[in-house]
């Protein structure tokens, strides 16, 4: 079956620079999902589209931006890194709302490391 | 705002030992409630969920019951294996349209041959 696919796997930036984060949801899921995932910490939520429209909005800094496009995959870009900025990225996906379909099931996550 | 609260880890077990991780969680309504597994390397893998109270949910020897009047979602195996090794989250959903997951801290899991 298919699966969210998350490009690129790991990235490695200099401080100030900025990065581009890409997730390509299961076909047929129209919300994306991103969290980020700091050394042995619980994923955060920071930003949800639906139908490439902001749904959510969490502890997203100012300095990262998002957003969905007409095939439904999305990108997160980060400028301005941040050593504090380095952890796993993942990109989640669902169906439409409702019962059994607000399952998220997630990539396998972008690892990026600020140097 | 909604919670999750884990017990305090890491665990570590014998193959075949029993096992129980405690969820227990802080929300507004009836969430839904989900376990999530991490191995090595990976990305989060759904485990089991549950909807609504009473429910259990299931797989791969996991089980998990949605408890209401204990706001609880422990999560158990009768006998675990090595392979079972692994960071376990406990997350909750708003039952609402396109509703973020709040994650409890994770625990990690290492069973011994």
């Amino acid at each position: 079956a298919a699966g969210v696919i998350q490009s690129p796997r790991h990235l490695i930036k200099e401080k100030r620079e900025t990065a581009t984060l890409k997730c390509y949801p299961i076909p047929r899921h129209d919300t994306v999902y991103w969290y980020q995932q700091g050394p042995g910490q619980d994923p955060q939520f920071l930003i949800s589209f639906y139908e490439k429209m902001q749904s959510d909005k969490g502890s997203i800094p100012d300095r990262f931006s998002a957003q969905q496009f007409s095939d439904y995959h999305s990108e997160l870009n980060m400028s301005s890194l941040e050593l504090g900025d380095s952890a796993l990225y993942f990109c989640a996906s669902s169906l439409p709302s409702g019962g059994a379909s607000d399952t998220q099931y997630f990539g396998p996550g972008t690892r990026l490391t600020v140097l | 705002g909604d919670s999750v609260t884990q017990m305090e880890g890491p665990v570590t077990l014998s193959e075949e030992a029993f096992l129980t991780i405690n969820c227990t969680y802080t929300a507004t309504g009836y969430p839904s409630l989900f376990w999530y597994v991490q191995y090595p390397g990976e990305g989060l893998q759904l485990l089991l969920k549950a909807t609504k109270a009473d429910d259990k949910g299931s797989n791969k020897g996991f089980e998990a019951t949605y408890r209401k009047e204990t706001t609880s979602f422990h999560l158990e195996k009768g006998s675990v294996q090595v392979s079972d090794s692994a960071v376990y989250f406990c997350a909750l959903s708003r039952r609402r349209a396109n509703s973020k997951l709040t994650f409890g801290k994770g625990i990690t899991l290492s069973v011994r041959p």
